[in-house]
Formats: structure tokens, C-alpha cells, sequence
């Protein structure tokens, strides 16, 4: 069964910064690509980047270019999503999802989510 | 607002149909780029429902289908049951600027 658990959410003032990671498990992860989508309280979904299996190709929304950076550690079947400089609009429960093996831009599974919340 | 147009709600009776639009323009859907539909149930994940406009994944009931035409799409689900109240988001790939997932910005299906 794949499975994919966020962690790294919580509190933190405007202008800090975050790491977030997400364990997978059930697939090969290395085979994958991996991408993050968030969702502001009570809002829609928004794309916030992707990362192919090597992660040599990286793509970022332009909401976040410049302050998040995606990495991942094939190794260790995790995936991070680096957040800097962040304001109150970056607050949102943000989502590891799985990219569909033979569809781009397709998430096939997605993890719980993590809520990042920045206030002072 | 979001690049592709969805409205915010939608209604039926049980055993119904319903369906939800899906608008976009000539930079996403328009430019041949496939749309995806994910179920959204609140405080939960999103579930992938549709891809590439048309395809189920295993497990998706067949009451779930999705078509595309120009520059829309459109998610149809028949004989509604009362667990189908849920979120609904399309998505697809935009072109604009340096390129970018889109998703539209969600309808809300409640089951009357």
C-alpha cells in the first residue's frame, strides 16, 4: 500500500522558515516523481512544486520561486520542501502527492497533509 | 480566481445526475493539455477521480466520468448517492508565463 506522511507543519512568524519532509513507503520511491500542492483554510488547491525521480529536473509555482526549494533523498524515500521568507499567505495544510507513472501532472496519491500556520 | 472556472456548487437528489464544468482557455485545456478530476471529503486528502479526461483509476466507481471538449471539461456523476458529497477540482497544466499546474478552484456537491 503506498503510503505517504507529512511532517514538519506548525507555527512560525512571518520572515521564518520551515522544513518540511514526507516519508514514503509502499512504492519505489526513486522511480517516482514526487510533487507538493497546499490548500489555504477553507480555499482551493494550489500546485506548489515538482521534483522528477532523479531530481534533476525541479519546477516551482511562481508564488513560491525563490523562497521554497524541493529536494529529495531517494535513499531514504523522503521528500522535503524547504520554506523560506514566509508570510501569512503561505499558511495551508501543505501535501506530498505521488506523480502518476505514465501520466505527467497526474497525483495518484497524496498524503495526509501538514499545517503550516504563519502569524505572529 | 482561478485559471480554470468551476462553479462553486452544484445539487441533486439522490439516484440524479449531476455534472460539473470545467472551463479553461486556449493556454490549458485549449492547447491540448489533459484535465484531471480529484474528490476532496472535508478535513481529508485529495483522492485522484478522473485522469486524462477520461480514464478511472481502480477502484473509481463507474457512476464517475469525465469528458473534454475545446476549451472545457466536464465531470458527470450518475445515480448520486448520498457519500458522493464531496469536493470536486479539476486540474491541468497551463502554459502562461513559464508554465504551471492549474487547478480550478472547486465545486461543492451536496447531495439533497
Amino acid at each position: 500500500e503506498v503510503q505517504l506522511v507529512e511532517s514538519g507543519g506548525g507555527l512560525v512568524q512571518p520572515g521564518g522558515s520551515l522544513r518540511l519532509s514526507c516519508a514514503a513507503s509502499g512504492f519505489t520511491f526513486r522511480s517516482y516523481e514526487m510533487t507538493w500542492v497546499r490548500q489555504a483554510p477553507g480555499k482551493g488547491l494550489e500546485w506548489v512544486s515538482y521534483i522528477s525521480s532523479s531530481g534533476s529536473h525541479i519546477y516551482y509555482a511562481d508564488s513560491v520561486k525563490g523562497r521554497f526549494t524541493i529536494s529529495r533523498d531517494n535513499a531514504n524515500n523522503s521528500l522535503y520542501l524547504q520554506m523560506n521568507s514566509l508570510s501569512a499567505e503561505d499558511t495551508a495544510v501543505y501535501y506530498c502527492a505521488r506523480v502518476h507513472s505514465q501520466e505527467l501532472w497526474v497525483f495518484d496519491n497524496w498524503g495526509q497533509g501538514t499545517l503550516v500556520t504563519v502569524s505572529s | 480566481q482561478s485559471v480554470l472556472t468551476q462553479p462553486p456548487s452544484v445539487s441533486g437528489a439522490p439516484g440524479q445526475k449531476v455534472t460539473i464544468s470545467c472551463i479553461g482557455s486556449s493556454s490549458n485545456i485549449g492547447e491540448g493539455y489533459d484535465v484531471h478530476w480529484y474528490q476532496q471529503f472535508p478535513g481529508t486528502a485529495p483522492k485522484l477521480l478522473i485522469y486524462a479526461n477520461s480514464n478511472r483509476p481502480s477502484g473509481v466507481p463507474d457512476r464517475f466520468s469525465g469528458s473534454k471538449s475545446g476549451t472545457s471539461a466536464s465531470l458527470a456523476i450518475t445515480g448520486l448517492q448520498a457519500e458522493d458529497e464531496a469536493d470536486y477540482y479539476c486540474q491541468s497544466y497551463d502554459t502562461r508565463l513559464s508554465g504551471s499546474v492549474v487547478f480550478g478552484g472547486g465545486t461543492k456537491l451536496t447531495v439533497l
